[in-house]
This record gives C-alpha cells, sequence and structure tokens, in this order.
C-alpha cells in the first residue's frame, strides 16, 4: 500500500535531549496528522495541521506543514522516559482522498 | 481514552477460521475506519464507513468484509484465515469522515492465526 517515507526510523537519545523527525510525500497534501503509539495501544493524535507553513505546538511538541506541501516536521524538546513511543505522520489530500499513514520512528529514551 | 472501544482485545484462531472484530465508534461520530497494522506493512488502510455506507475502500483483501450498523457499530469479518492475517487490527472513528478529518484510534484487537 501506498506511504509516506518518514525518517529516522528509530532514534535512541538521552533524556532531555532534543528530537527531530519529518515526513515526506511525493504528493501535495492539505492535511497533515501527527500521533504517538504505545506499546497496546492505538495511536492518539498529537497535532493536526491544515496550511501551509502553519507551526502548531502541543506542549513539549511542535510540528510544521512544509512550504512545498509535501512535507511536515515534529520536533519533541526535552525528551523525557514517557515520549518513549512509535510517531507517525499521516497525510490527505491532492491524488488520494484518503488518510496516508507514514512508516513510523521509533523513539527510545535513556533516563 | 479515545473514547472507541475494540472487542475483543486478542483473539487467537486456527487457519481456515472466521473471525468477527467489534467496533464502537466515539459517541457522535459518523464515520468508521479499519486499518490493519503488522510488523512490517505498517498502519495500512482496510475500508471506511460512513453512516451506514461504504465511502472508501484500502487494501481489503476478498476475504475480508465489513459493515456498518444503523447504530454507528461496524464490524470486520475475516474469513478463511491465513497465518499471514495475525495483526493488530484498528479500528477508528471521526467525526464526518472527510479526508482531512483527524482520526480517532481505539486500542486494537490482536489477531493471532495458528
Amino acid at each position: 500500500g501506498q506511504q509516506l517515507n518518514q525518517s529516522p526510523q528509530s532514534m535512541f537519545i538521552q533524556e532531555g535531549e532534543d528530537v527531530s523527525m519529518n515526513c515526506t510525500s511525493s504528493s501535495i497534501f492539505n492535511t497533515w496528522l501527527w500521533y504517538k503509539q504505545e506499546p497496546g495501544e492505538g495511536p492518539v493524535l498529537l497535532i493536526a495541521l491544515y496550511k501551509a507553513g502553519e507551526l502548531t505546538s502541543n506542549g513539549r511538541l511542535t510540528a510544521q506543514f512544509g512550504i512545498t506541501r509535501k512535507d511536515s516536521f515534529l520536533n519533541i524538546s526535552a525528551s523525557i522516559p514517557s515520549d518513549v513511543g512509535i510517531y507517525f505522520c499521516a497525510g490527505s489530500g491532492g491524488a488520494t482522498n484518503k488518510l496516508i499513514f507514514g512508516t513510523g520512528t521509533l523513539l527510545a529514551v535513556q533516563p | 481514552d479515545s473514547g472507541v472501544t475494540q472487542t475483543p482485545k486478542h483473539l487467537i484462531t486456527a487457519t481456515g477460521q472466521r473471525v468477527t472484530l467489534r467496533c464502537s465508534p466515539r459517541s457522535g461520530d459518523l464515520s468508521v475506519y479499519w486499518y490493519q497494522q503488522s510488523l512490517d506493512q505498517g498502519l495500512q488502510f482496510l475500508i471506511q464507513y460512513y453512516n451506514g455506507e461504504e465511502r472508501a475502500k484500502g487494501n481489503i483483501l476478498e476475504r475480508f468484509s465489513a459493515q456498518q450498523f444503523p447504530d454507528l457499530h461496524s464490524e470486520l469479518n475475516l474469513s478463511s484465515l491465513e497465518l499471514g492475517d495475525s495483526a493488530l487490527y484498528f479500528c477508528a472513528s471521526s467525526a464526518i469522515g472527510q479526508s482531512n478529518s483527524p482520526l480517532h484510534f481505539g486500542n486494537g484487537t490482536r489477531l493471532t492465526v495458528t
């Protein structure tokens, strides 16, 4: 199935470090969503972006809708152990009317 | 808590069998989506319903079918099960079912086919 390219695939960091991950598409999207999934649970919506250039924060999390509309970025500042999980981007619009998910970034935080 | 309820949480069955997964959307949400998550495939969209009608179809096998009932709960039926069908199956719901609507996911049903 169609997926977005998400990188990095995994990150192993120390508590307190900042984290950056991104998602790219060959298609233009109208919406970018960022989700976090913890073991044994479903993905939980973190941030929704609807406009090119939009920068939105949710606590220590900040996400941006890329100007080209083909990418999005998620930053986590001052990471803590409970940030551990898999982060997924998702996009919709353009050639597809479906919400497409990225391949995920596994984040591990060492206390 | 997303408000989306999925049952059962775990299901273990044998190849060739048929199972039914159930989903109750968040109160007020009209659209239900089904996703399959396996280790090597990520989150794969299967099918979407809106207010009882099929809205969009993804990579859903012919052995799989779904429906949304008048009370808006949905069921995903998986038949002639194969080992490769082992995966997490997630249901998600949204208010109006548009492609830019944020989805709210349940905690999934883990299906193991032996």
